[in-house]
């Protein structure tokens, strides 16, 4: 599987555009680029997933270079409620995959 | 639609002793995913239960096992508790033939402390 790297903490105030960007250099051809959202003694939550350009759904978008050996979760105006850890995962997907979870990003949202 | 439910919520349990986790998986689904998530780490997949066998296995000792019933759901036993079991533990359903996004959903958890 191919391993992530991602900043361990970011901070941000309400209503600002934050961008948290993973490397992830030895990505597959079957790879999928997927980010989770957790809050503290909560289960994660899929944010947004991507193979390739760029993806957007009503919470993020997420673009991935032609080489996809790096991707950027854009969070658009932050809130408070976005302060969670981030998680950037890279694999096959499908309903049998084991997800590979990193360290993830801190995202600490300040009034 | 429920989601993904898991009992207790929070245990306390002293080392050596034995516990039982349980998991029901989000409606439709068939596949259930074990994760242990010490603080400060991301989740570590434990096993992975379909058709009521474990399919997958991470990187933990025997001590840890699991079972899967007919309806789906899963308990996840570990016995001889140490004191680095302490952990979240997070159950995560899925369909085995879905593909695609958002593939697997998670519980809330239950918070094991072993003292």
């Amino acid at each position: 599987l191919a391993k992530t790297t991602q900043p361990i903490s970011m901070d941000s105030y309400e209503g600002q555009e934050v961008n948290i960007t993973c490397s992830h250099n030895n990505i597959a051809t079957n790879d999928y680029i997927t980010w989770y959202q957790q809050f503290p003694s909560q289960g994660p939550r899929f944010i947004i997933q991507g193979y390739k350009t760029k993806v957007t759904n009503e919470v993020a978008s997420l673009f991935i270079p032609a080489d996809r050996k790096s991707s950027t979760l854009s969070l658009p105006r932050v809130s408070l409620s976005d302060t969670a850890v981030y998680y950037c995962l890279v694999g096959p997907v499908s309903g049998y995959s084991t997800l590979t979870f990193g360290k993830g990003t801190m995202l600490l949202v300040s009034p | 639609d429920a989601g993904v439910t898991q009992s207790p919520t929070h245990l306390i349990k002293t080392r050596g002793q034995q516990v039982t986790l349980r998991c029901s998986p989000k409606s439709g689904h068939d596949t259930v995913s074990w994760y242990q998530q010490a603080l400060g780490q991301g989740p570590h997949f434990i096993f992975q239960y379909y058709e009521e066998e474990e399919r997958q296995r991470g990187n933990f000792p025997d001590r840890f096992s699991g079972h899967q019933f007919p309806n789906y759901s899963s308990e996840l036993n570990v016995n001889a508790l140490l004191l680095g079991d302490s952990a979240l533990y997070l159950c995560a359903s899925s369909l085995v033939r879905k593909t695609g996004s958002e593939t697997q959903y998670f519980g809330p958890g239950t918070r094991l402390l072993v003292l």
